[in-house]
């Protein structure tokens, strides 16, 4: 099926380890997305990418960099994990930045001990 | 800072009642979007509303935009089991912001 693509879904780190996220989308969208969701806090933007090429910080982009690599992929890196980055991840993509729906992957869920 | 303010945070109901949810802001916004979201899941959008007084219709749930364009509200009819879920509000204009979300709750 067509959609938005997220590996790992789950992964437990130690504090300072470091990792990737990997995000895929095959619908051919400009614009790529990474959240984090937190009880109580709702969804918060990390890092967006309008288009190929660009990359803009979001609300909470601290402890995090981020990757395009191409029109389809965007990846998310935690350099130096934290416990304070336990959380639940969600790529999104859509056609522009504003007004349009997302599609949202299935979540990577991440616990740093 | 716009704000999205959704109520009730937690609503639990027997399969069969009606129920409305809302979105609410003091922000003017382009369009408003509602998702779902199940346990395990990512948000999955239900529909968009850009036209203030807009009215859409999916099934049994009924979606309005404020004329203001500053809230929308959630209609379901007939709640069934398969309704549960967190049901996030999203506003857009530059950027697009999201709600807390109602967590649904239908007992069967």
């Amino acid at each position: 099926n067509a959609g938005v693509t997220q590996t790992p879904k789950f992964q437990v780190l130690k504090t300072g380890q470091s990792m990737t996220l990997q995000c895929a989308q095959d619908m051919n969208h400009n614009s790529m997305y990474w959240y984090r969701q937190d009880p109580g806090m709702g969804l918060r933007l990390i890092y967006y990418s309008a288009s190929e090429g660009t990359t803009d910080k979001g609300e909470v982009p601290n402890g995090y960099n981020v990757s395009r690599l191409n029109k389809r992929e965007f990846s998310l890196r935690l350099e130096s994990a934290a416990p304070s980055q336990t959380s639940v991840y969600f790529c999104a993509s859509s056609n522009r930045v504003r007004g349009y729906g997302y599609t949202f992957g299935s979540g990577t869920r991440l616990t740093v001990v | 800072t716009q704000l999205l303010e959704q109520s009730p945070q937690f609503l639990s109901i027997q399969e069969g009642e009606n129920l409305t949810v809302y979105c609410n802001s003091s922000s003017v916004f382009s369009s408003l979007q509602w998702y779902r979201q199940e346990p395990g899941e990512g948000p999955v959008l239900l529909v968009t509303v850009v036209t203030g007084g807009e009215v859409k219709k999916l099934k049994r749930l009924t979606f309005q935009f404020g004329d203001a364009r500053k809230d929308s509200s959630l209609h379901i009819t007939a709640a069934q089991p398969g309704d549960t879920g967190l049901y996030l509000c999203a506003g857009a204009n530059d950027k697009i912001i999201f709600g807390k979300g109602t967590r649904l709750h239908i007992l069967p």
